[in-house]
């Protein structure tokens, strides 16, 4: 299958510093990006869906202005958590889909947040 | 709210004996799913998947069923093994007009040697 690599895979960040992780297709152009994040024993709740070269569609209740997505080409989207605090500590993922709606998304090994 | 959600949280089985994962959707019009396996701490493995014009397709040791009239979804593994242990989501993708993935709510699945 297709390779989503998610990096950095961990990462400890003082309360009030920005983090920014990437998610990057290597063997396909990602046409649409998703963002997730799972606490502890739940399931994955996503955050916001990007197409490369236009503004993120956030979820309800996700802050665009705390967590900013670019995805500005076929194979990259980063996520930037912005001022963040321990209750921003969590596990995202990041998933990429090419091409059509209806086809499988592939995830990254995602990537574990933790603020101090 | 529209939601996908899953009947049974935790399933316990005995090393080789078939597992039954079940999943129940709320969007009618959404007509594609996915099954996931993640395993603690990395990222969901694609299973099986299954488009709302089939009812049923099969993989290795894997069927996934789709009965649209009760929007209900179960994923069947034949003679469970201990790698098989793991947490296992229904994913579904929610129509034409809405390109995004949802995800249910999980389940446990643990297999006894």
């Amino acid at each position: 299958g297709a390779v989503v690599s998610q990096h950095p895979s961990r990462v400890i960040c003082k309360s009030g510093t920005s983090v920014k992780i990437e998610c990057r297709s290597l063997d396909f152009q990602a046409t649409t990006m998703f963002w997730y994040r799972q606490f502890p024993k739940q399931s994955l709740m996503l955050m916001a869906t990007s197409n490369e070269g236009s503004k993120a569609t956030y979820e309800q209740g996700v802050e665009k202005d705390k967590f900013l997505i670019n995805h500005a080409s076929l194979t990259l989207s980063t996520l930037t958590v912005t001022s963040a605090h321990p209750e921003d500590s969590s596990f995202y993922i990041c998933s990429a889909r090419e091409g059509r709606r209806d086809t499988e998304a592939f995830f990254g090994q995602g990537t574990r947040l933790t603020v101090v | 709210g529209e939601s996908v959600g899953l009947h049974l949280p935790t399933l316990s089985v005995q090393e080789g004996d078939n597992s039954i994962i079940n999943c129940a959707y709320s969007n009618s019009a959404s007509d594609y799913f996915i099954w996931y396996k993640q395993e603690s701490g990395k990222g969901p493995q694609f299973i099986i998947d299954i488009r709302s014009n089939m009812d049923k397709r099969q993989g290795q040791r894997v069927t996934v069923l789709l009965n649209k009239t009760v929007k209900h979804l179960s994923l069947q593994i034949a003679a469970t093994q201990p790698g098989d242990s793991a947490v296992y989501f229904c994913a579904e993708d929610r129509g034409y007009n809405n390109n995004d993935m949802r995800f249910g709510a999980g389940t446990r699945l643990t297999v006894k040697p």
